[in-house]
C-alpha cells in the first residue's frame, strides 16, 4: 500500500542489546515524526524531522536513543543498551505539512519488548 | 499538569446514543487543535480537526473554548464501529514542532 511503512511490527530483545526500528514514509512527505506509546497512555513525541535534518529532538528520553532520515526518506530509530522501560509500540508518522500543522498519517507501529 | 488531560474512561454507551468528552490544555499558546481516533491495538487516525467556530461532520461535534482552555467532541447515534479509544490532540506552534496527545478516552458501544 501507500500507507507509511513500519519494520518490524514485533521486536523482542534482551535488555542491554542494540535495536533499530525502520520507518518508510508516505512518498513526497516532508515531516517525519518518531513517537512512543505505552500501554493505556497517548502517543509520546520523540523526535520531529523535516526533510533530512532533526528539527526537534526534545523528546528523546535519553542519549541512549537517536534517529536519523539520511535522505530525507526512510528514518531509523537506534536505542542502545535497551532497558526494560524501553518497551512500548514505537509510531512512525509522516505529513506533507511542516510544523505540525494538519493530519499526520500514522504507521501501524513497531512493538517494542525487552526482557 | 499534564499538558493535555482527557478522562480515561471507559463510556459504556448503547447504541444511539449521544456521548460527549471533554479535554482540557494547559498551554494558553495552543493553536491548533485535533481529535483523532485509535482502534485498539491499531494506528491513531485523524477524526477531525476542531476549529475556533465549532465544526460539525455528520455524527461528530467539536467545538473549542480557548478562554477555559477546553475541547470537546459529541458523537450522536452512537454506532457499535465507534467503540476505539478518542485523542485529544494539540499543536503549539512556533515553539516545538510537535502535536502533544492526551491519554485518550475510550468508548465502548454496546448493543
Amino acid at each position: 500500500g501507500a500507507g507509511v511503512s513500519q519494520t518490524p511490527s514485533n521486536k523482542v530483545t534482551e535488555k542491554g542489546k542494540y535495536v533499530e526500528l525502520r520507518c518508510d514514509p508516505i512518498s513526497g512527505h516532508t515531516a517525519l515524526y518518531w513517537y512512543r506509546q505505552s500501554l493505556g497512555q497517548g502517543p509520546e513525541f520523540l523526535i520531529y524531522f523535516q526533510g533530512t535534518g532533526a528539527a526537534d529532538d526534545s523528546g528523546l528520553p535519553n542519549d541512549r536513543f537517536f534517529a536519523v532520515r539520511p535522505e530525507g526518506s526512510v528514518s531509523t530509530l537506534k536505542i542502545q543498551r535497551t532497558e526494560r522501560g524501553d518497551s512500548a509500540v514505537y509510531l512512525c508518522a509522516s505529513s506533507p505539512y511542516s510544523r505540525g500543522l494538519g493530519e499526520l498519517f500514522f504507521g501501524e507501529g513497531s512493538r517494542l519488548t525487552v526482557l | 499538569r499534564k499538558e493535555v488531560e482527557q478522562d480515561p474512561g471507559p463510556f459504556n454507551v448503547p447504541e444511539g446514543a449521544t456521548v460527549a468528552f471533554n479535554c482540557t490544555y494547559s498551554n494558553s499558546a495552543s493553536q491548533s487543535f485535533f481529535w483523532y481516533r485509535q482502534d485498539c491495538r491499531k494506528e491513531p487516525k485523524l477524526l477531525m480537526s476542531v476549529y475556533s467556530s465549532g465544526n460539525e461532520d455528520g455524527r461528530f461535534t467539536a467545538q473549542l473554548n480557548r478562554a477555559s482552555q477546553y475541547i470537546s467532541l459529541l458523537i450522536r447515534d452512537s454506532k457499535l464501529s465507534d467503540s476505539a479509544t478518542y485523542l485529544c490532540v494539540v499543536n503549539v506552534e512556533g515553539t516545538a514542532s510537535k502535536l502533544t496527545f492526551g491519554t485518550g478516552t475510550r468508548l465502548q458501544v454496546t448493543l
